[in-house]
C-alpha cells in the first residue's frame, strides 16, 4: 500500500524559506507513470496546486507561486522536498503531498496526511 | 488559467435525501475533472475522475457528470459519512496546469 509521509518544521518566522519534505513507501518515486505533488489548504479555506515533481527532475508550478517554490527529488531516499521563500502569515497552511498520473486522469490518488506550517515570528 | 466555481458554498441536505453539486469552468475542461470528499481533519479522498468514472471503492450512490464547462456530482442518498467538504479539480490543461474549485461543503438539515 503506497504511503506518503511530511515531515518538517511545523513553525516557520516571516521571511525566511518553509521547507519540507515527502517520504514514500510501498512504491518507487522513480515509476515512469507518475508525478509527485504539492497541494496545500490555509485554515478553513480550499485546495491550492502548489507543484509536481517528476522522478527526472522536471517540475510544473503554480504560476501564483512560482517565483518562490522549489521542488526537488532524491530518488536514492525515496523522497521529494518542497522549499517556499519569503513566506508570510498568508502561506500558513496544512501542506500535503501527493500523487498523480503523469498522463491521462491526471488527479491526486494518493495523499499523505498534511502537516500544518504556521508562519508567525 | 482556468478557474473553477463550485455552488452552493454550503448544502443543508437530510440523510436520506439527494445532494447536487456543481462545478463550472471558466473554459472548456472537456471530461478532464475530478471531484474529492474532504473530513475535517483529513486529507481528501478522491472520488470521481474523467467527470463520471468512480475510482476504486467508491460507492455507487456517488456519480459525477457533464463535460465542457458544466459538471455535477450526486450523491443520491446522503448517508451520515457524506456530510463533508467536495472540491472539483480540473486537469486538462496538465501540464503545466491544476486547479481546484473551493469547494462546496454539504451539512446535515
Amino acid at each position: 500500500q503506497l504511503q506518503l509521509q511530511e515531515s518538517g518544521p511545523g513553525l516557520v518566522k516571516p521571511s525566511e524559506t518553509l521547507s519540507l519534505t515527502c517520504t514514500v513507501s510501498g512504491d518507487s518515486i522513480s515509476s515512469n507513470n507518475f508525478y509527485w505533488g504539492c497541494v496545500r489548504q490555509p485554515p478553513g479555506k480550499g485546495l491550492e496546486w502548489i507543484g509536481s515533481i517528476y522522478y527526472s527532475g522536471s517540475t510544473y508550478y503554480n504560476p501564483s507561486l512560482k517565483s518562490r517554490v522549489t521542488i526537488s527529488v532524491d530518488t536514492s531516499k525515496n523522497q521529494f522536498s518542497l522549499k517556499l521563500t519569503s513566506v508570510t502569515a498568508a502561506d500558513t497552511a496544512v501542506y500535503y503531498c501527493a500523487r498523480h498520473v503523469r498522463v491521462g486522469a491526471t488527479c491526486f490518488d494518493y495523499w499523505g496526511q498534511g502537516t500544518l506550517v504556521t508562519v508567525s515570528s | 488559467e482556468i478557474v473553477m466555481t463550485q455552488s452552493p458554498a454550503t448544502l443543508s441536505v437530510s440523510p436520506g435525501e439527494r445532494a447536487t453539486l456543481s462545478c463550472r469552468a471558466s473554459q472548456s475542461v472537456s471530461s478532464n475533472l475530478a471531484w474529492y470528499q474532504q473530513k475535517p481533519g483529513q486529507a481528501p479522498r478522491l472520488l470521481i475522475y474523467g467527470a463520471s468514472t468512480r475510482a476504486t471503492g467508491i460507492p455507487a450512490r456517488f456519480s459525477g457528470s457533464g463535460s465542457g464547462t458544466e459538471f455535477t456530482l450526486t450523491i443520491s442518498s446522503l448517508q451520515s459519512e457524506d456530510f463533508a467538504v467536495y472540491y472539483c479539480q480540473q486537469y486538462n490543461n496538465w501540464p503545466p496546469q491544476l486547479t481546484f474549485g473551493g469547494g462546496t461543503k454539504v451539512e446535515i438539515k
